[in-house]
């Protein structure tokens, strides 16, 4: 079965480096979607990325955080100046055909901000 | 606005069926997916309702109605292993599913 696949699993960083979070989605996925999960909490949209741009974000993304597709392959998140409050499971997901399917999630990066 | 309700916790004993309700306030929706997620694991897709009515995969089920801005999940012939947090997510026309707080479900044997 397809697989959503993120790298790494886990990242500890220092408070005010930027990280980097990659994911390779589904290959005929033409949707993709960053959410995150802080401990214990719901989880929270970030952004979602289709034809080479962004199609909708919260206000969770702010200009601390990007996205890029640099390839055809690749899907990645980035966090510019990590604050403690970013510590969080970030999950990578796509879909095949937009709103109307479920999507596929990859199994998390988590990120610890020290 | 938007809102989003489900329970926060049911229990059940194994064989048993439960019903876990989420009622919605979201623009441009779109249509209903449920998720299901176990402790320290991802989201996995459990069904989609794009349209009013009853939609079945196996032991699960999922209802939507659109009027009533209400939708629930099924499960049947409850397992230890339903034991896990339900999430229902409306989604959007501009692309996003948005996940509510989630329903702990407890299976008891």
């Amino acid at each position: 079965e397809p697989e959503v696949t993120q790298t790494p699993s886990h990242q500890v960083t220092q408070m005010g480096q930027e990280v980097i979070l990659r994911c390779v989605p589904i290959s005929n996925h033409l949707y993709f979607y960053w959410y995150r999960q802080i401990l214990g909490q719901k989880v929270e949209f970030l952004v979602s990325f289709y034809n080479n741009e962004i199609s909708e974000k919260s206000e969770i993304f702010d200009d601390q955080f990007s996205v890029e597709r640099p390839d055809g392959s690749n899907f990645t998140l980035k966090i510019r100046s990590t604050k403690l409050e970013d510590s969080a499971m970030y999950f990578c997901a796509s879909s095949g055909t937009g709103a109307n399917y479920g999507y596929t999630f990859g199994s998390g990066t988590r990120l610890t901000v020290v | 606005g938007q809102s989003l309700e489900q329970p926060s916790e049911v229990t059940a004993v194994e064989g048993a069926i439960v019903q876990i309700n989420c009622t919605y306030q979201t623009s441009g929706f779109y249509g209903l997916s449920w998720y299901q997620q176990h402790d320290g694991g991802a989201p996995t897709f459990l069904s989609y309702n794009g349209l009013d009515g009853l939609e079945e995969t196996g032991r699960f089920s999922s209802f939507l109605s659109r009027s009533d801005s209400y939708g629930y999940l099924l499960l049947q012939e409850l397992q230890m292993k339903d034991s896990a947090s339900y999430f229902c997510a409306p989604n959007t026309n501009a692309g996003k599913s948005t996940f509510g707080d989630g329903t702990t479900l407890t299976v008891k044997p």
